[in-house]
């Protein structure tokens, strides 16, 4: 079974800064999709940014980047100048490429909160 | 486009009472996926259906738990009879299937959560 660990409960940043928040998994699978989900106080649930395995080049969102290092299993999510509505919980999350059999849910780490100083 | 509706959103019952949990997916999507989220377990997946067939329930805690998909339109997830570990905010995602060549493929848009509280 995959497993995602996102080892930062919590983190801080600076109003304009950058931060970048981290995500390992493990699984046997070549092929397979990764996710930033966001969550704010309102707790819906909000997708960040895709990446596909087997896409070398790293996933893209306005302010919002991956650095997707397939060899070490490795997907963090970097936020550059960061905004007061950037505050919220930030879920990564494994999706595997086949159907079936369970294969199709998400796998989600724990989470890192992200606060926002002002 | 309208996103996954669930209803309802806030739902307080007394343990013993059975809970039924309602949810419409995008128009389109394929799949549908009942998860639960909790601060001990985080999120979980409880149970998905595509083209309105159960694939894996595994997720399911126990049987009192179980869930329907009757059209591509509408799931229900109910719990009977409720018991007080079984408070937690319920979510209803779907997405189109792999390799289905609609895109984006994979990707689950969430509704926006029913909070359960059982007393």
């Amino acid at each position: 079974a995959q497993t995602v660990t996102q080892s930062q409960p919590e983190m801080s940043v600076q109003e304009a800064e950058t931060v970048t928040l981290s995500c390992t998994y493990d699984t046997s699978e070549s092929d397979y999709y990764l996710f930033w989900y966001k969550q704010p106080p309102s707790r819906q649930m909000i997708l960040v940014i895709r990446q596909e395995a087997y896409k070398q080049q790293n996933a893209t969102e306005n302010r919002f980047s991956v650095n997707f290092q397939k060899a070490a299993k490795s997907f963090s999510l970097k936020i550059s100048d960061s905004q007061l509505g950037d505050a919220a919980m930030y879920f990564c999350a494994y999706r595997s490429s086949r159907s079936g059999g369970g294969a199709d849910g998400l796998t989600f780490g724990k989470g890192t909160h992200l606060i926002i100083q002002p | 486009d309208a996103g996954v509706i669930q209803s309802p959103r806030h739902e307080v019952t007394e343990m013993g009472q059975e809970v039924t949990l309602r949810c419409k997916p995008i128009s389109g999507h394929d799949y549908l996926f009942w998860y639960r989220q909790t601060m001990m377990r985080g999120l979980e997946l409880l149970i998905y259906f595509n083209n309105n067939v159960p694939i894996d329930d595994s997720g399911m805690p126990e049987d009192r738990f179980s869930a329907k998909m009757p059209n591509a339109s509408f799931s229900t997830l109910k719990i009977q009879p409720s018991e007080p570990r079984d408070s937690a905010v319920y979510f209803c995602a779907s997405s189109f299937g792999a390799r289905t060549g609609k895109a984006p493929e994979d990707t689950q848009y969430f509704g926006p959560g029913t909070r359960l509280t059982v007393l």
